[in-house]
C-alpha cells in the first residue's frame, strides 16, 4: 500500500529563517514525488517534482530513496511563503493519481 | 484556455438534498478525477476517469456518482447529501502517462447542514 507522511500539522518561522517540512512516503516501487502549494482558499499548485530537480519560488526538495523522504526546504522564508503545503506520490501504475499526504500549514511571521 | 473549470463554487445543502457539482476541462485530457479536501486529511480520491466512458472508484467512493460522457465533462453527483460531505471538493485533469502534470480546479466548497 502507498502512504504519505507528513508529520507536521503546522509550522510557525520567523521571516528570513530557514523552513523545511518533512514528507516520508512508503511505496514498494519507483513513485514520483510532488509537493503541491495552496493559499488561502485557491487551488492546489505544482511547487516541485522530483524528476525536474529544480528550484521553484526558492524552494528545493531531494529524494532520498533510502530514507523514502522527499523534505521541501527554503533557506530563507517570506512572509509570500504562508500557506498549505502537500506532499504527494503517484505510482507508476497510476498516472492520474496522487496519493497525497495530510498537508503541512507554514506561518511566516515577520 | 481555462484549464479545469469548477462550478459552483458555494454550496449549502440540506441533509437528504442530491445535488451536481460540475467538473470541464478544456486541454483533451483523458484522465479526470474527484478529490475531497478535509482538515488533517489532505486529499482524498473520490472517483476518477481514464477516459470517456469509463470510470472507477477512489478511496473514498461512497455517497457519489459520477460519469464521463464526453472528454470535457466529469460531473460529481451527491445523491442523498450527508452533513460527512461537507468538505472542500477538487476536480483535476491530466494527460495519460507518468511525468505529465495533474492540474486542479479552483475547488468547490459544499456545507450540508
Amino acid at each position: 500500500a502507498q502512504r504519505v507522511t507528513q508529520p507536521e500539522k503546522l509550522l510557525s518561522v520567523f521571516k528570513g529563517a530557514p523552513v523545511e517540512l518533512k514528507c516520508n512516503y512508503s511505496y514498494s516501487g519507483s513513485p514520483e514525488l510532488f509537493w503541491y502549494v495552496q493559499y488561502s482558499r485557491q487551488r492546489l499548485q505544482l511547487l516541485l517534482r522530483h524528476i525536474s530537480r529544480e528550484s521553484i519560488k526558492g524552494f528545493t526538495a531531494d529524494l532520498n530513496k533510502g530514507e523514502t523522504s522527499f523534505h521541501l526546504k527554503k533557506p530563507f522564508a517570506q512572509e509570500e511563503d504562508s500557506a498549505m503545503y502537500y506532499c504527494a506520490l503517484r505510482g507508476t501504475d497510476s498516472w492520474g493519481k496522487l496519493q497525497f499526504g495530510a498537508g503541512t500549514q507554514v506561518v511566516v511571521t515577520p | 484556455n481555462a484549464g479545469v473549470t469548477q462550478t459552483p463554487k458555494f454550496q449549502v445543502l440540506k441533509t437528504g438534498q442530491s445535488m451536481t457539482l460540475q467538473c470541464a476541462q478544456d486541454m483533451n485530457h483523458e484522465y479526470m478525477s474527484w478529490y475531497r479536501q478535509d482538515p488533517g486529511m489532505g486529499l482524498r480520491l473520490i472517483h476518477y476517469s481514464v477516459g470517456a466512458g469509463i470510470t472507477d472508484q477512489g478511496e473514498v467512493p461512497n455517497g457519489y456518482n459520477v460519469s464521463r460522457s464526453t472528454t470535457e465533462d466529469f460531473p460529481l453527483r451527491l445523491l442523498s447529501a450527508a452533513p460527512s460531505q461537507t468538505s472542500v471538493y477538487f476536480c483535476a485533469s491530466s494527460p495519460t502517462g507518468l511525468g505529465n502534470t495533474i492540474y486542479f480546479g479552483e475547488g468547490s466548497w459544499l456545507t450540508v447542514v
